[in-house]
């Protein structure tokens, strides 16, 4: 079952624009983890926020999280052809005996050079 | 290169065969965890090991069996294959498999069946 659901499904930009997408999730969690997915190929880990933090950059990626609303954001900016890929959000839910990460459904982002 | 290596890339058979994917993980990390990616079920969490013993089971069909060996590389074993059991077949691993740990992932085995 998905904990987080990406929105929007898919997004289409320029080359130079800044990209966000949104994670929602239902139960209460330890952390949330962005990864990106290019076409074909394994997840790559690119940013992980603990419950206890609202925001968090690397380089040009900053997420938010805001676990009074069980949200999340992922911006990307100054967007490259390069950041064309499929990003998922997955949270470790808290409480739970292990640590395995749900997966959304993912946000599939173009950027067109 | 994540350093997670997963073999083979491909693999084509039939329904009711039984196939074996294998994952060897970065150097250094303990933990193992198989995902299964299709399309309509997005990516699914089927099982984690941790130092040879299982820590958790997530959807992991009972035709589904997964080990670690002592050298930390991982089988997933899938038999009496089904057609809707066509999907990627991820690996990843970890540290310790601690929550706060990021996964790093193969790339996958893609199992179709015919």
């Amino acid at each position: 079952s998905q904990q987080g659901e990406e929105d929007p499904q898919a997004l289409s930009i320029q080359e130079g624009e800044n990209a966000t997408m949104n994670c929602s999730y239902k139960t209460s969690i330890n952390n949330l983890q962005w990864y990106r997915q290019n076409s074909g190929r394994g997840l790559v880990h690119l940013i992980l926020i603990r419950s206890n933090e609202r925001e968090k950059h690397s380089g040009r990626l900053r997420v938010t999280l805001d676990t009074s609303k069980k949200s999340s954001s992922l911006l990307i900016t100054a967007s490259r052809a390069a950041d064309t890929a499929s990003y998922f959000c997955a949270t470790v839910m808290s409480g739970a005996g292990s640590y395995q990460l749900t997966f959304g459904k993912g946000t599939k982002l173009s950027v067109i050079p | 290169d994540s350093g997670v290596t997963q073999t083979p890339k491909h693999l084509i058979t039939a329904t009711g065969q039984r196939v074996t994917l294998r994952c060897s993980p970065r150097s250094g990390d303990l933990s193992v965890y198989w995902y299964q990616q299709s399309l309509d079920q997005g990516l699914q969490f089927l099982i984690q090991y941790y130092n040879g013993e299982e820590r958790a089971k997530g959807n992991i069909l009972e035709r589904f069996s997964a080990q670690q060996f002592p050298d930390l590389h991982s089988e997933l074993n899938l038999s009496s294959l089904e057609l809707g059991d066509s999907a990627l077949y991820f690996c990843a691993s970890s540290v310790t498999g601690g929550f706060n740990q990021p996964q790093h992932f193969g790339d996958g085995t893609r199992l179709s069946i015919l």
